[in-house]
């Protein structure tokens, strides 16, 4: 199974270059704001997560901000590589009832690397 | 390999059929979770199970069921189909009943024709 069969608005970046995805949220209430990658032919993968109380979060080439005013989240990878060529979601974590998880995913945005 | 395994990869079938999707949870996972991801509606969630009981219901039709076993793998039933059903179906797992950090298996492409 793939993801290049959804209309989804594209960001093309070259090799080495910065990219800077963005989301928009609906819900205020949140606890968490994720990001997936979903490369062709596989499931979404678990990227980097950002608690609601928080503005960024760091990890290996990838930085989340998130802007609680606007209802905003970006996604930025330093030195975009052809590996990092997917569709990316952001999703909104909001338990319900205390006791069941709930996933709300974006529509995605497709990063193409070139070289 | 995120460890989730699915069954089958690919599934074509006429409408009015029902067909069923297995998935098999990472060791240790507890919860699994069934997500469609279509052209027009993107991934959503349809349904969680947590050590084989029902524990959040998203927009799944009243034509789907689904079961976690004692094993702890899982079963996505769609019945009555319709082309509009034609979708990515993945399955997802976690350790405990509330996470984000959910690992998703390769995903089921159905076919209604």
């Amino acid at each position: 199974g793939e993801s290049v069969g959804l209309h989804l608005p594209t960001l093309s970046v070259q090799e080495g270059d910065n990219s800077i995805i963005n989301c928009a949220y609906s819900n205020s209430a949140s606890d968490y704001f994720i990001w997936y990658k979903q490369e062709s032919g596989k499931g979404p993968q678990f990227i980097i997560d950002i608690r609601s109380n928080m503005d960024k979060r760091q990890g290996q080439r990838v930085t989340v901000l998130l802007n609680k005013t606007v209802k905003h989240l970006s996604l930025q990878i330093a030195a975009t590589q052809p590996g990092d060529s997917a569709v990316y979601f952001c999703a909104e974590y909001s338990p319900s009832t205390g006791t069941a998880s709930k996933l709300t995913f974006g529509t995605g945005t497709r990063l193409q690397v070139t070289l | 390999d995120s460890g989730v395994t699915q069954t089958p990869k690919h599934l074509i079938t006429a409408t009015g059929q029902r067909v069923t999707l297995r998935c098999s949870p990472r060791s240790g996972d507890l919860s699994v979770y069934w997500y469609q991801q279509s052209l027009d509606q993107g991934l959503q969630f349809l349904i969680q199970y947590y050590n084989g009981e029902e524990r959040a219901k998203g927009n799944i039709l009243e034509r789907f069921s689904a079961q976690q076993f004692p094993d702890l793998h899982s079963e996505l039933n769609l019945s009555s189909l319709e082309l509009g059903d034609s979708a990515l179906y993945f399955c997802a797992s976690s350790v405990s009943t509330a996470s984000y950090e959910q690992y998703f298996g390769p995903g089921t492409r159905l076919t209604v024709t």
